[in-house]
């Protein structure tokens, strides 16, 4: 079945550092499947972050940004410059777009921590 | 803030209890899916619809969980006899389609069986 996997669970930062949060995949579908990063912040649901449909293309949301990479089916999440505010825990994810399989898939988590 | 309305928030049931969590999906969104995220953060996919119709849904060969999405009604799902291992956090999320699309998620339900 398909699968999307985060090496790690947590990441801890100092402010204005750079990060990157790593997310590979597997997708049996024939295509390519449509790629996302969610977000949880504290007390709050979990929410779109960004979404790439297109295999080589680049997203980006709030300073975040992950290219999709078909080659070596992965989607890391990328920050220049984090902020204490973006400390939360990031789930990549996976959705087809054939073949009738509509449940997206979900990796366990990076829970992403932001020292001042 | 989420636009999909879960409710209740926390619940807490004893072994054998039954346990009903229900989900206002987004106006206009017509899927629907229920997740179960367990204590390790993993997700497991339970059921989804389209209106009221199911798409897909895990085997429950238990036969403890059910769910529907009625008209003009809220979504709900329902543990029939809950056990220790369903004490976990339940997702509900919509979606304007079904295939590829973004999901929009409520809070969640926390469900804690003593």
């Amino acid at each position: 079945g398909d699968s999307v996997t985060q090496t790690e669970g947590q990441v801890t930062v100092s402010e204005s550092k750079s990060l990157i949060i790593n997310c590979t995949y597997s997708a049996t579908s024939i295509g390519y499947p449509n790629l996302f990063w969610y977000v949880r912040y504290p007390g709050e649901g979990l929410q779109l972050l960004l979404k790439v449909i297109t295999a080589g293309q680049k997203g980006s949301s709030r300073g975040f940004e992950a290219t999709y990479n078909k080659e070596a089916t992965s989607f890391h999440l990328q920050k220049a410059s984090v902020q204490e505010s973006d400390s939360a825990v990031y789930y990549c994810a996976l959705s087809l777009t054939s073949g009738g399989n509509y449940k997206p898939t979900f990796g366990k988590g990076t829970s992403l921590v932001v020292h001042p | 803030n989420s636009k999909v309305i879960q409710t209740p928030r926390y619940l807490v049931k004893g072994q054998g209890q039954k346990a009903k969590m229900r989900c206002i999906p987004e106006k206009g969104h017509p899927v629907v899916f229920w997740y179960q995220q367990n204590k390790n953060n993993e997700f497991k996919f339970l059921i989804n619809f389209q209106n009221q119709e199911v798409l897909q849904q895990i085997d429950m060969t238990e036969k403890r969980f059910s769910a529907e999405c009625p008209s003009n009604s809220p979504c709900s799902l329902e543990i029939q006899s809950s056990e220790a291992g369903d004490s976990a956090l339940y997702l509900c999320a919509s979606s304007p389609s079904g295939s590829g699309n973004t999901l929009y998620f409520g809070e969640g339900s926390r469900l804690i069986v003593v």
